[in-house]
């Protein structure tokens, strides 16, 4: 079975720092991207931007580029989201998500973020 | 940033009818690689992570009931469920990932009425 499962919840104070983990199993997790989604309380899905742990080319979200870093190790199938200074403002649901691929005439093309991570909520205050 | 303007922001639809979500992009995600729209459906229930519904605009993903469908006209798609069930009940976004960023819509609220 394909999944991805990520670290538990997380409680940090205000300038703390942070880094939560999401493990693939069941697919080879070396050749698909992983992403990650803030989900803010009672809002909606943002993407923060996506990453190959293959060879760890990374393309941030603008919005998040300089707030967070991600990273893999491929030794153990993992991908991270990292912060060096937690704010109040980066309480939230993050998920992780496959960017699913499919092989088509020689050529990969992405087809969505097919299997999520069950999330791991983020709380930072004082 | 491509834009994705999502409506209604909620709907009220009674048991086995159709519900139809609009979801509009402010450019277009029409690939030349493939000739594909670069635009998915989720759906998101209450304490759950996102669940791929539909990829390139009209795809369904595997396991998905075929009362989802996804449909693409210019830059505006659609997400119909021709005959709503209790367990449909969710949030539902559109996504484009054509290009970073990955942008999502606000969100569609889907009740029983």
């Amino acid at each position: 079975e394909v999944q991805l499962v990520q670290s538990g919840a997380e409680v940090k104070k205000p300038g703390e720092s942070l880094k939560i983990s999401c493990k693939g199993s069941g697919y080879s997790f070396t050749s698909y991207w992983i992403g990650w989604v803030r989900q803010m309380p009672g809002k909606g899905l943002e993407w923060m931007g996506i990453m190959y742990p293959g060879d760890s080319d990374t393309k941030y979200s603008p919005s998040f580029q300089g707030q967070v870093t991600m990273s893999a190790d491929k030794s153990i199938s993992s991908a991270y989201l990292q912060w060096s200074s937690l704010k109040a403002s980066d309480t939230a649901m993050y998920y992780c998500a496959r960017g699913g691929q499919q092989l088509v005439n020689g050529d990969y093309y992405f087809y969505g973020m097919d299997v999520w991570g069950q999330g791991t909520t983020v709380t930072v205050s004082s | 940033d491509i834009v994705m303007t999502q409506s209604p922001d909620s709907l009220a639809v009674s048991l086995g009818e159709r519900a139809t979500v609009n979801c509009k992009s402010s450019q277009s995600v029409l690939s030349s690689s493939n000739n594909k729209n670069y635009l998915a459906w989720f759906q998101q229930k209450p304490g759950q992570p996102p669940k791929l519904l539909i990829y390139w605009a009209s795809t369904r993903e595997s396991g998905v009931p075929d009362r989802f469908s996804g449909s693409a006209s210019g830059t505006d798609f659609t997400l119909t469920i021709s005959s709503l069930q209790t367990e449909d009940v969710a949030v539902y976004y559109c996504q484009q990932y054509y290009t970073n960023p990955w942008t999502f819509g606000q969100g569609t609220k889907v009740e029983i009425k």
